[in-house]
């Protein structure tokens, strides 16, 4: 199994490019998650989605589109990127509530110049 | 005040030092706890889940007061292998976790 997936490991954009990050995972797992880790801010939510066609905003939703047509993929759009949007992007799932551990992918660092 | 507020370290100790973690959450209807820990430029994993009635995990000790909305990690006889970001993480009754910011700690030989 390879659990949480994430694609590209590393990404540099121009200001006003759009993008997709992909998330891809094995687990079967109901809840999937996007975060942002920037430096002094620690990780921030930005989507979340508790099932396939179910997806919610989090702490920092402006700028990214999601949508979570099957229950392996939730893929986070940049609509149009900002330098602002500059740091590395987390895909987490667990496998519904109740559980614990949510499983984090590897991440994207995603530099916008 | 912040959902979620960690000591800000960062912490440089000697091997086999003791070292204690301290985390506040604002939200008293908050339902779940836990330590992760995060090495650098990789993911964050789960450490520990912590429990109103305290728990252990050999040389890890977690524990949750919640008159206090407060949460701790104490860790023993420290290894170098034990350098790492660790995060204190709350969880409502959504799904969703809220993280704290993080506290470095440094192991030295």
């Amino acid at each position: 199994n390879a659990g949480v997936t994430q694609t590209p490991k590393f990404q540099v954009l121009k200001t006003g490019q759009s993008m997709t990050l992909q998330c891809a995972q094995d687990m079967n797992h109901e809840y999937m998650s996007w975060y942002r880790q920037d430096p002094g801010m620690g990780l921030r939510l930005i989507h979340y989605s508790v099932g396939a066609g179910i997806t919610d905003q989090g702490e920092v939703p402006n700028g990214y589109n999601v949508s979570r047509s099957t229950t392996e993929d939730f893929p986070l759009r940049l609509l149009s990127a900002a330098p602002s949007q500059t740091s590395v992007y987390f895909c987490a799932t667990l496998a519904g509530f109740g559980y614990n551990e949510q499983f984090f992918g590897p991440g994207t660092r995603l530099t916008v110049l | 005040r912040k959902e979620v507020e960690q000591d800000p370290g960062p912490f440089n100790v000697p091997e086999g030092a003791t070292v204690a973690f301290n985390c506040t959450y604002s939200n008293s209807a908050s339902q779940s706890f836990f330590w992760y820990r995060q090495d650098c430029r990789k993911e964050p994993k789960l450490l520990m889940s912590v429990y109103s009635s305290g728990n252990e995990d050999g040389r890890f000790t977690a524990q949750l007061n919640r008159a206090s909305q407060y949460i701790s990690l104490l860790i023993r006889d420290s290894k170098l292998s034990d350098s790492a970001t660790y995060l204190c993480v709350v969880g409502g009754s959504n799904y969703k976790l809220t993280f704290g910011k993080g506290t470095l700690l440094t192991v030295n030989p």
